[in-house]
Formats: structure tokens, C-alpha cells, sequence
């Protein structure tokens, strides 16, 4: 079945560590996204990418880095530098054309100790 | 920008009872799209409909019910004859063109707790 895979779905970082947040797609969708969660917050967008090789910021995109080398892949990278990266992380995808077809994860949970 | 408001932080019934979420949404575009995700306690988002601007039908499917009203800006979800397994956050959430590429602004959800 084509989905996307989050993993891992709980992770556990000690304060200062840069960590890389996995998010692989089968459903050969062109654009792909990064949200961040937080009680009461909704989602924010951090990054998004449309195609291989290009990537935008998104509206909380400081202290995280993305790559998107590969269609399938768009990992995210939380830094040293992110204030306070204890959240849930969704990665999503959507189709090339149009707003139709977005597809969610099932999220990594983060925790900064 | 583009704006979401679900003022309903949190909402409580009890079982069978008829429960509606609010959202109000802003936009400058004259073509956009609403949706409405549900995010049950394992955290992945579900998806349950999508509406663009101009189709001010409503829409029914089985409990669910979804009321699109333009002049206010309104994109209301009820559910009707609630059951505990409805329990989760609900989001209301509007596309915006980015380019060529479209974003999801996201309220900040609603969690709905029914209780047996």
C-alpha cells in the first residue's frame, strides 16, 4: 500500500544534539512538507519542498535544515540551534497538481532533554 | 495571510448527542479550498472532506455533515449522534497558493471528548 513512513515515532534527545527526522513517500507525489505540533498550536509549517533538489522555507523554519535529493525522501534535520524542539513532527505529500490528494504521516514524537 | 480561527478549544458531550465545531476562515484568494482533518490519540491526520469556493453545497456522509456558508466565512462540521471513537482533535484547515505550489493553513484544532 502507498503511504508515507515517519520513523522513528518517539525520539529522545539530550539538549544540543542535532537529530534527523526520517520521511519516506511510495506514492511518487511531487511536493512534500514539514509541520510542527504543539498542544494548542495547530500545525506550522517549517519547510516544503515541490521538487527533487528545491526546497522553501515555511513559517517556522528557524533551527531546522531539510535536503531533498530523492523524490521519495525529504528528512528533516532539527539543530542545535532550534530554541525549543520538543514537539510532534508530521511530514506530508501531495500530489503535483493541484490541492488534492495531500497524504500525512503518522508523526515523530521529539523529546529534547 | 491567511487565517483559521477554531474558537472552540475543547468540547465535551456525552454520547449521542449532536456536537458542531466552528471555523471561520480569511483569505484573499477567490479560489481556495477548506478541509477538515481529524487527528484521533495515535496522532496521524485523517482526512475528512474537501470543499472549494464554489461549491456552496453542503454535504452529508452517514453522521457527518459539513455546512460551507461564503458570506460569513464559515465551514462548520457537525456530527450528529456522537460516538466515543469520535473522540480526537479536529482541524479545519484552508490551501493557499504559494507559487506553484499550495500550502495548508491549519487552525488550532478542536478536541472533542465524548463520553460514554
Amino acid at each position: 500500500d502507498g503511504g508515507i513512513t515517519q520513523s522513528p515515532k518517539y525520539l529522545f534527545r539530550k539538549e544540543g544534539q542535532n537529530v534527523t527526522l526520517s520521511c519516506e513517500q511510495n506514492l511518487n507525489h511531487d511536493a512534500m512538507y514539514w509541520y510542527r505540533q504543539d498542544p494548542g498550536q495547530g500545525l506550522r509549517l517549517i519547510y516544503y519542498s515541490q521538487i527533487v533538489n528545491d526546497f522553501q522555507k515555511g513559517d517556522i523554519a528557524e533551527g531546522y535544515s531539510v535536503s531533498r535529493e530523492k523524490k521519495e525522501s525529504f528528512p528533516l534535520t532539527v539543530t542545535s540551534a532550534q530554541k525549543n524542539p520538543t514537539a510532534f513532527y508530521l511530514c506530508a505529500s501531495r500530489a503535483g497538481t493541484g490541492v488534492f490528494g495531500y497524504t500525512f504521516g503518522s508523526g515523530t514524537r521529539l523529546t529534547v532533554v | 495571510a491567511q487565517k483559521v480561527t477554531q474558537a472552540q478549544t475543547e468540547i465535551s458531550v456525552v454520547e449521542k448527542e449532536d456536537v458542531t465545531l466552528d471555523c471561520v476562515y480569511e483569505t484573499r484568494d477567490t479560489t481556495y479550498y477548506l478541509f477538515w482533518y481529524k487527528q484521533p490519540p495515535s496522532g496521524e491526520l485523517v482526512f475528512l472532506i474537501r470543499r472549494n469556493s464554489f461549491d456552496e453545497q453542503n454535504e452529508i456522509s452517514g453522521r457527518y455533515s459539513w455546512n460551507f456558508q461564503k458570506s460569513t466565512s464559515s465551514f462548520n462540521f457537525t456530527i450528529t449522534a456522537s460516538q466515543v471513537v469520535d473522540s480526537a482533535v479536529y482541524f479545519c484547515a484552508l490551501s493557499e497558493v504559494l507559487g506553484s505550489n499550495y500550502k495548508l493553513t491549519f487552525g488550532k484544532g478542536t478536541l472533542l471528548t465524548v463520553n460514554p
